[in-house]
């Protein structure tokens, strides 16, 4: 069974709105935690935003925004006032184990292709 | 924040050659490395981790005589592609655990594409 699951292959959004990408995960260790990370057509790997499984609070980073359901086990990338350089495919990966294990590995989604319209 | 590079960022070799790409952190050490390898339009798949001082962790179906991993220091890991083949083209990215006090926990290189023809 998929861990990581990203069910947009494509979307596009225009320029200054907000545009959600859904991640849904699946796992059975109580800690884990979830990243999302952006990369350009240039290949890097960009992290964007971090979400530990017993956060109380949905991480905020700038224009990201992480919507944490636990129960329904999503964790939706939420961008605010879209720009152009947004354009990008973004990643949700999960790492499973506490953060005591930081630098376990990482599963990765299947991404998401974001196109910003001007 | 820490910095990781890969070298060389693109390569192209033929058939049957071997090819070797470094990772290397820059400003910290990295007890363990892992290597990813990424198809066009594809996800990330992790191929192997890689720990200072023994030998790599390979993913099931990756071929260990293939990709040769070597991570010799704290601040080094090499995978070599061997006897390369045209179906080996693909985008291999690094990552380097981070030191503890930070949430990002992996550092990722920026890539290099092999091309094998």
């Amino acid at each position: 069974a998929q861990k990581i699951t990203q069910t947009q292959p494509g979307m596009f959004v225009q320029e200054k709105e907000a545009v959600t990408l859904d991640c849904t995960y699946d796992t059975s260790d109580p800690s884990y935690g979830l990243f999302w990370y952006k990369q350009p057509s240039s290949g890097e790997m960009i992290f964007l935003i971090y979400q530990g499984s017993y956060d109380q609070q949905n991480a905020t980073e700038g224009r990201y925004s992480l919507n944490f359901q636990k129960a329904r086990k999503s964790a939706n990338l939420v961008i605010s006032a879209s720009q152009l350089g947004d354009s990008a495919m973004y990643f949700c990966a999960m790492r499973e184990g506490n953060s005591n294990n930081a630098g376990n590995m990482l599963t990765f989604g299947g991404g998401t292709r974001l196109m910003v319209k001007p | 924040g820490a910095v990781v590079s890969q070298h060389p960022s693109r390569v192209i070799c033929k058939s049957g050659t071997s090819v070797k790409i470094e990772c290397r952190s820059l400003d910290f050490q990295a007890t363990t490395m892992f290597w990813y390898r990424q198809f066009p339009k594809k996800s990330l798949m992790l191929m192997a981790t890689s720990n200072e001082g023994s030998k790599a962790t390979y993913e099931q179906g990756v071929e260990k005589d293939k990709f040769l991993i070597n991570h010799a220091s704290l601040t080094l890991s090499t995978l070599t592609v061997t006897s390369a083949h045209p179906e080996d083209s693909s985008f291999y990215i690094c990552s380097a655990r981070a030191p503890r006090d930070t949430s990002y926990e992996q550092y990722f290189g920026p890539g290099t594409r092999l091309t094998v023809t």
